[in-house]
């Protein structure tokens, strides 16, 4: 079966850095997303990687190993804005996307 | 810009009552989606439609209905609600057809069945 994997829950203090990690196990890969979801609120995009390496949105970046299956999110000075969910998901070998549960990250003064 | 609105926003239904999800955009995006969102689990793709006049099954269709009658509104109908139902409805568009842009999310539609 379709796989996503990512901590339930992590807590990281103001100014800090932290990274989510995401393993996946997919038929077929056709690229990783990162949405960021606020309590009450909707998904948001935030990165989208598609070959090996890091990619990198101002305070967030993102990895990816298609060969390891494994993804992390990497945020940098941290805010209390931060404090959310953090979706992993996967597009798989029929475009259809696999979501994982999500990391409840909570940022701490 | 509104993007993507759904209404209502929360409701609460009795079992074995209908219930239809509206979920409007104004992107002109040909492809939307219908998600549930449960605690501890994914987002669960309910029904998709890569464009106007086409619609297709996603990973949890049972006991749910989609029409795409054109490019802006993509309508959920719930014929005979259950309690198992309960849970947090979103819709989203797609710039690309097969998926592989991001998503734009409407807001939500929580609803409660008893």
């Amino acid at each position: 079966g379709q796989n996503i994997d990512q901590p339930t829950e992590m807590t990281a203090t103001e100014g800090a850095i932290v990274q989510i990690n995401c393993t996946y196990q997919t038929s077929g890969f056709n690229g990783l997303f990162w949405y960021q979801q606020h309590a009450g609120e909707a998904p948001t995009f935030l990165s989208y990687n598609v070959l090996d390496g890091l990619e990198e949105k101002g305070r967030f970046f993102s990895f990816l190993s298609r060969s390891k299956g494994y993804s992390y999110l990497l945020l940098k000075e941290l805010q209390m804005k931060d404090s959310a969910s953090y979706l992993c998901a996967v597009m798989d070998s029929n475009y259809q996307l696999i979501w994982g549960a999500g990391t409840k990250l909570i940022i701490k003064p | 810009t509104a993007g993507i609105t759904q209404a209502p926003t929360s409701q609460i239904l009795a079992a074995g009552r209908s219930m239809t999800l509206r979920c409007t955009q104004d992107m002109r995006h040909n492809a939307m989606y219908w998600y549930r969102q449960d605690l501890g689990l994914g987002l669960r793709l309910i029904h998709y439609s890569n464009t106007a006049g086409t619609t297709g099954k996603g990973e949890v269709p049972d006991g749910y209905s989609v029409s795409r009658a054109n490019t802006d509104d993509f309508p959920l109908t719930l014929a005979s609600a259950v309690p198992s139902q309960t849970s947090v409805y979103f819709c989203a568009s797609s710039g690309l057809a097969g998926g592989t842009g991001e998503l734009f999310f409407g807001e939500g539609s929580r609803l409660t069945v008893l």
